[in-house]
């Protein structure tokens, strides 16, 4: 079946470093791709919505990068801060109404 | 603009007891509504959708039933709790169509002692 494959599990990097998440995915027919952010014990917040014929997308703060060929989808906080600090999620979805997230990725910024 | 209630917040319940949780969309028609299910520390595991009243597509087998008596609202229950079941239900909506984002609820944590 469709998986999703997140790395690193854990992240740790300093006030102002970037910070990289990256998920791989199997499915050749996936066309749209989610990032979410999940602060302790809240719910999950859209961060950005990714069609398969966009390559770059720009938010506050963070791009998204997605590579076809790879079927590699990154987020990259460009200037990381301790309000960063939370559990990220990617999630991807073919023609269906199935959405298979990634294990995610609980990224801590030091001040 | 849509907004997502979920009820109870929190709820701590005894191994065998029953559950209801519940989740209700306003400002939208018809949406599509999930039922996802989060262990502690772990990923989201769809376990239900629907596309209309009444009918309710279920996408993992949990030992759980969802319903969806009207167009606005979604409820997730069972009979009888299993420690497993312990974790944290979200609730969600989605305009038609496979290109739209998901919106969560706030969840709801169950603790089965």
């Amino acid at each position: 079946g469709e998986q999703v494959e997140q790395r690193p599990p854990h992240l740790s990097v300093r006030e102002g470093d970037s910070a990289v998440i990256t998920c791989t995915y199997t499915d050749p027919n996936s066309y749209y791709f989610f990032w979410y952010k999940q602060e302790p014990g809240a719910s999950l917040q859209l961060l950005m919505k990714v069609f398969s014929s966009t390559e770059i997308n720009e938010g506050q703060g963070f791009t998204v990068l997605l590579n076809k060929k790879d079927k590699r989808l990154s987020l990259n906080l460009t200037a990381a801060h301790p309000g960063d600090s939370a559990a990220y999620f990617c999630a991807e979805r073919g023609n269906t109404r199935k959405l298979i997230f990634g294990l995610g990725t609980t990224l801590q910024v030091q001040p | 603009a849509q907004t997502i209630h979920q009820w109870p917040v929190a709820e701590i319940k005894a191994v065998g007891s029953p559950l209801s949780l519940g989740c209700t969309i306003k400002g939208k028609s018809s949406p599509n509504l999930y039922w996802y299910w989060q262990a502690t520390g772990g990923t989201l595991q769809q376990l239900f959708y629907s596309i209309t009243v009444g009918q309710v597509e279920s996408v993992v087998q949990l030992n759980l039933s969802a319903s969806r008596p009207k167009d606005d609202q979604f409820i997730l229950s069972t009979e009888k709790l299993l420690l497993s079941h312990s974790g944290f239900y979200l609730c969600a909506w989605s305009s038609t169509g496979a290109n739209t984002e998901v919106f969560f609820g706030k969840g709801t944590r169950l603790t089965v002692v």
